[in-house]
């Protein structure tokens, strides 16, 4: 089982709709949690970062954290082409003391 | 506030020849973290250095190397390269070890 899963997508979506992407993890001891977007070429960049369970949000971006399901999803309300892009999750692991990022998941916004 | 700077932005090397990336993280983080990115493997966490030691390390061979200096910039070497050390080197740096990582904007090595 990889330490961090995400399914790789392509995920596509009609601009306007809600964009769910979906991150799971292995390490119950797990602390902190991430979501980076990556265009094409370019570095990631940090979208949200949670470290509690529930909801935070950030102007369109929700992110949502369930520690007892190991799960952890970001939402893109009102999805706009510019969204187009790789989502990669990133978790903090305690017992390596590193980030562990999943593989991404690239997501579609069609106009 | 200056974002992560990582020098040079492109590079080509020879097989054989070794390399050394740079990178200058955000003032005041002591956190600085090296990453490989392919599109096959994705991002492959190279070595995490924080204080001037190396905290942690990925499974890459020896020819990887690293250090940071007492200002928290960070160098990588990769000696004798391979074909399949091409790929997009990222430098991330945070506050803590455990804190937010903000990445640069990569060092893109071809090796021919």
């Amino acid at each position: 089982q990889k330490e961090v899963e995400q399914n790789s997508g392509p995920l596509s979506v009609p601009e306007g709709a809600i964009a769910s992407l979906n991150c799971t993890y292995s390490d119950r001891g797990s602390q902190s949690f991430f979501w980076y977007r990556q265009y094409s070429g370019k570095s990631p960049e940090l979208i949200m970062s949670i470290y509690s369970n529930g909801d935070k949000e950030d102007g369109r971006f929700t992110a949502q954290l369930n520690k007892a399901s190991q799960y952890v999803s970001l939402l893109i309300r009102d999805s706009q082409p510019s969204d187009s892009a790789t989502y990669l999750c990133a978790v903090f692991t305690s017992g390596t003391y590193k980030y562990i990022f999943g593989t991404g998941t690239r997501l579609k916004v069609l106009a | 506030k200056a974002g992560v700077t990582q020098t040079p932005r492109y590079l080509i090397k020879t097989r054989g020849q070794q390399v050394t990336l740079s990178c200058s993280p955000i003032s005041g983080h002591r956190s600085v973290s090296w990453y490989q990115q392919t599109p096959g493997q994705g991002l492959q966490f190279l070595f995490e250095y924080f204080s001037e030691t190396q905290r942690n390390k990925g499974n890459f061979p020896g020819r990887f190397s690293g250090r940071q200096f007492s200002n928290s910039r960070s160098e990588m070497n990769v000696s004798t390269l391979e074909l399949g050390d091409s790929a997009l080197y990222l430098c991330a740096s945070s506050l803590t070890r455990e804190t937010e990582a903000f990445f640069g904007q990569g060092t893109r090595l071809t090796v021919v």
